[in-house]
């Protein structure tokens, strides 16, 4: 079965700052990742989605990942953070066969700063 | 419906009460999930629906829970005498399913959150 870990409980950076949230995720092949972002009391938005193909991901507000098969990771960046941005962060991991339900991380609260 | 719909938004409840918590899934969607967020934490898989086949159950966190879906459209988590550690938002999410990379294409509502007093 897959697993995800997001190390990083919580996260504050600087509004114009540079942004990466870390994903290490377990699975035997090669996985579906995805990043998950939600805003105060909002429902979960998908950022980005990784399948197959290259491996640096680009997503929507600006954001991308990169995935690594080396070290299981997709990790997620981006050049210059919004006030905007400050949300509840989630990595995601699927089978690559799609008939088993999404696993989440636990998430990445990322607060700003001006 | 152009999104997946939950209701109640909000829910209080007393211990020992049976609640029901509703998700109208996008129109076209085979595939519907339950997922269950308590405070501070990511989430936890209860239940999915893909079509006419049985549903995977293995998430559901004991006998108190349940769920239903009428063919391809509503479904109904129940959640039978509520315990404070019930207390959490519960999230839907649907998606087109069939093949393997459409069956993560997961819309989610808004969710329900419970609060068991």
């Amino acid at each position: 079965a897959q697993s995800v870990t997001q190390p990083d409980i919580h996260i504050t950076v600087s509004e114009g700052a540079s942004l990466e949230l870390r994903c290490n995720y377990s699975y035997g092949a090669t996985p579906y990742l995805f990043w998950y972002v939600q805003s105060p009391g909002q429902g979960l938005q998908l950022l980005l989605k990784y399948f197959s193909g290259d491996t640096l991901v680009q997503g929507i507000k600006g954001f991308e990942a990169e995935f690594k098969r080396s070290q299981s990771s997709f990790n997620l960046r981006k050049p210059s953070v919004h006030w905007s941005d400050a949300a509840e962060y989630f990595c995601a991991v699927g089978a690559n066969s799609g008939n088993t339900p999404l696993v989440f991380g636990k998430g990445t609260r990322l607060s700003v700063i001006a | 419906g152009a999104g997946v719909s939950q209701s109640p938004s909000n829910k209080v409840t007393e211990k020992g009460k049976d609640v029901e918590l509703r998700c109208d899934p996008i129109s076209g969607h085979t595939a519907l999930y339950w997922y269950r967020q308590r405070l501070g934490q990511g989430l936890e898989f209860l239940i999915y629906f893909q079509g006419n086949s049985a549903p995977d159950k293995s998430g559901l966190p004991s006998d108190r829970f349940s769920a239903e879906r009428t063919g391809e459209s509503v479904s109904t988590l129940t959640i039978q005498r509520t315990q404070q550690e019930d207390s959490a938002v519960y999230l839907c999410a649907s998606s087109l399913g069939g093949a393997r990379r459409a069956n993560y294409g997961y819309t989610f509502g808004s969710g329900t959150r419970l609060t068991v007093v």
